[in-house]
């Protein structure tokens, strides 16, 4: 059974900290992701990972920095947090697909930590 | 570009009655469509993908080229699948990435 572990439920920080937020897979998985989930827009791809120290911008990547240093721990950084970065971030990992013969390989979910900057 | 549009944010239905979720995408090659589920306090997981062809739960999802949609349909809904629904999009075949519509919560009525 899939296992994605986030650190947090809850986080209540201020304007200009530095905060980590860490995820992590007991299933071997190369690909880990981290998005954020807003009412009314859904989930969008902050950051992904394929590799140990690979790292590919997703969608909406200012404002945040990332570190995969292990295979199971996927780590995501606001350098400096501000009120808009308050949201919901989830987590995910899979297996890698095979480009070109359409193995898409499901992502499993963290529970998704609530950051609330103030 | 890639886009998922979900034009109901909200929806409800009685017991009972058939529920149709819309998913429309934006994509100019061959794309790969899915539905993810969150119910309340579990985690978002996969519901159904439309290269699978298959039902889940009683939900069936088909992939119309023609119209761009992925609409998501039950014959009879029932309270269980009062949930947040988000349909996805991967554009590139075998590729990881996931484009994800606005979510359309999904209330059941007894």
């Amino acid at each position: 059974d899939v296992k994605v572990t986030q650190s947090s439920r809850y986080l209540v920080k201020r304007t200009g900290e530095k905060v980590f937020l860490e995820c992590v897979q007991d299933m071997d998985h190369e690909n880990m992701f981290w998005y954020r989930q807003d009412p009314g827009l859904g989930l969008r791809l902050i950051y992904f990972s394929y590799d140990v120290k690979m790292k590919e911008k997703g969608d909406i990547p200012e404002g945040y920095s990332v570190s995969r240093e292990k295979k199971e721990r996927f780590s995501l950084i606001l350098e400096s947090a501000s009120t808009n970065q308050t949201s919901m971030y989830l987590c995910a990992s899979s297996l890698p697909g095979t480009l070109g013969r359409g193995t898409y390989n499901e992502q499993f979910f963290g529970p998704g930590t609530r950051l609330t900057v103030l | 570009a890639q886009r998922v549009t979900q034009p109901e944010k909200l929806l409800s239905v009685f017991k009972g009655a058939p529920v149709e979720l819309k998913c429309n995408y934006s994509y100019s090659g061959s794309p790969e469509l899915f539905w993810y589920v969150q119910y309340s306090r579990q985690r978002l997981q996969l519901l159904l993908r439309h290269i699978s062809r298959e039902s889940i739960k009683g939900f069936t999802a088909d992939l119309n080229k023609g119209e761009t949609s992925f609409h998501l349909k039950k014959p009879f809904a029932q309270e269980e699948d009062s949930a947040m629904y988000y349909c996805a999009l991967s554009g590139r075949r075998g590729a990881q990435k996931l484009v994800f519509g606005q979510g359309t919560r999904l209330t059941i009525n007894p």
